[in-house]
């Protein structure tokens, strides 16, 4: 089992949708979940972090997490072409020390006229 | 405000030869810095992270190394490429002091080994 699964996708809505990313995680005492964007050629771009089951909004950036389940989700409303992208999800490693994040490889989003 | 630089931007290089990658990092103090590779379609892994000057760790067994000379500079370097160390290699600092904060990207260093 993957540390961080995502669907690689690609996933696609039109342009004023709901897009939906998910992602699980395995370790079970993780505590702090992020969402970065990554557009093609250029390095990731963090745009949301949770730390707390429920719900947590940035405009139109929604993320939701749920300890209980190990999954944490992020919905972007109100799509736009300019959302399309990958997106990461990534999780805090507890063991080892440091400050340290396990990413999964990320889900291609698709945003259509 | 925190600003992180990564040049160069691209490189081409061939097999055998050195590499050395630089990254700094402005407006903080005693940051925790890390080097990842991504290679094409791939996820991002950890190379090497550092809580502090001159102190390094590795992530994975490999023909790289990463030095921290200064608090806010790090450095990614080789003695012979190989032609798997193709890749986009990206530096990343956060808070240091607490495990709950994210990390930050520089814009990345695209290597080509020919």
């Amino acid at each position: 089992q993957k540390e961080v699964e995502q669907n690689s996708g690609p996933l696609s809505v039109p342009e004023g949708a709901i897009a939906s990313l998910n992602c699980t995680y395995s370790d079970r005492v993780s505590q702090s979940f992020f969402w970065y964007r990554q557009y093609s050629g250029k390095s990731p771009e963090l745009i949301m972090s949770i730390y707390s089951n429920g719900d947590k909004e940035d405009g139109r950036f929604t993320a939701q997490l749920n300890k209980a389940s190990q999954y944490v989700s992020l919905l972007i409303r109100d799509s736009q072409p300019s959302d399309s992208a990958t997106y990461l999800c990534a999780v805090n490693r507890v063991t080892g020390g440091g400050n340290k994040l396990t990413f999964g490889t990320g889900t291609q989003l698709k945003v259509e006229l | 405000s925190q600003t992180i630089h990564q040049w160069p931007a691209t490189l081409v290089q061939p097999v055998g030869s050195p590499l050395s990658l630089e990254c700094t990092v402005e407006g903080t103090s005693n940051p925790n810095l890390y080097w990842y590779r991504q290679a094409a379609g791939r996820g991002l892994q950890l190379l090497f992270y550092s809580i502090g000057i001159d102190q390094i760790s590795s992530e994975v067994p490999q023909n790289l190394s990463a030095s921290r000379p200064q608090d806010r500079q790090f450095i990614l370097s080789s003695k012979k490429l190989l032609l798997s160390d193709s890749g986009f290699y990206l530096c990343a600092w956060s808070t240091s002091g607490t495990v709950d904060q994210p990390q930050h990207f520089g814009d990345g260093t695209r290597l080509s080994i020919l």
